[in-house]
């Protein structure tokens, strides 16, 4: 049972617009949630993170936003660069157990 | 230098060979994951590791056994491999102290083929 699901395998983007990529859960037990990028032949890098304490957090050109009634939660990249192709993996962890539980991943293009 | 180090990068095995994969990390944390990706189903969770005597089995662990050598060490082992044992595996690392952002820091990855 996928508990952390993204439900667009891929996404295509034109440069300088905004990139938005979903994820739903399932469990209502997790309480923080992060997103991680990743290049090809390198290791997911983290990118952002929020607390179900928050319902947005921002960092530069990346925002995310919670939506803990509709357990989804967003990302949202301002403008979109080409740098930004790569995979996104949402996460989430429950009670401080810092054991992740993953997305399948949303390969996001940014074209020119 | 990398914080996380795996080797190999790269292995091709057969069906029934004995493969050990190793992480060594830098960061000094206590904590340390095996994770393994398969298109379509991101990243599961196959051991992990709160401390040097303390190991637990993740979601897939099946089929993998891990020995933690010392803080810095984290091996997994694929006993008897089989072909769906195909994938890129991934050792992480986090610092209970930092337990508020639960963000784990990856290694580069180990690509296996299994024939």
């Amino acid at each position: 049972d996928q508990q952390v699901k993204q439900n667009s395998p891929s996404l295509s983007v034109q440069e300088g617009r905004i990139s938005i990529l979903n994820c739903d859960y399932t469990n209502s037990m997790f309480d923080y949630f992060l997103w991680y990028k990743k290049y090809p032949a390198e290791g997911p890098t983290f990118l952002i993170s929020i607390s179900s304490i928050k319902d947005k957090n921002e960092d530069g050109r990346f925002t995310v936003f919670l939506n803990k009634s509709a357990k989804h939660l967003s990302l949202h990249i301002v403008p979109s660069q080409p740098g930004d192709s790569a995979v996104y993996f949402c996460a989430a962890s429950a009670g401080g157990a810092q054991k992740l539980v993953f997305g399948q991943g949303t390969r996001l293009t940014i074209n020119p | 230098d990398a914080d996380v180090t795996q080797t190999p990068r790269n292995r091709i095995t057969k069906t029934g060979k004995r493969i050990m994969l190793e992480c060594s990390q830098t960061k000094g944390h206590d904590r340390m994951y095996w994770y393994r990706q398969d298109p379509g189903l991101g990243l599961r969770l196959i051991y992990y590791s709160f401390d040097v005597k303390d190991i637990n089995k993740g979601e897939i662990s099946d089929g993998y056994s891990v020995s933690r050598q010392a803080q810095a060490k984290f091996s997994l082992s694929l006993e008897s491999a089989i072909p769906n044992q195909t994938a890129l595996y991934f050792c992480a690392t986090s610092d209970p102290g930092q337990r508020l952002t639960d963000t784990q820091y990856f290694g580069p990855g180990t690509r296996l083929t299994v024939l």
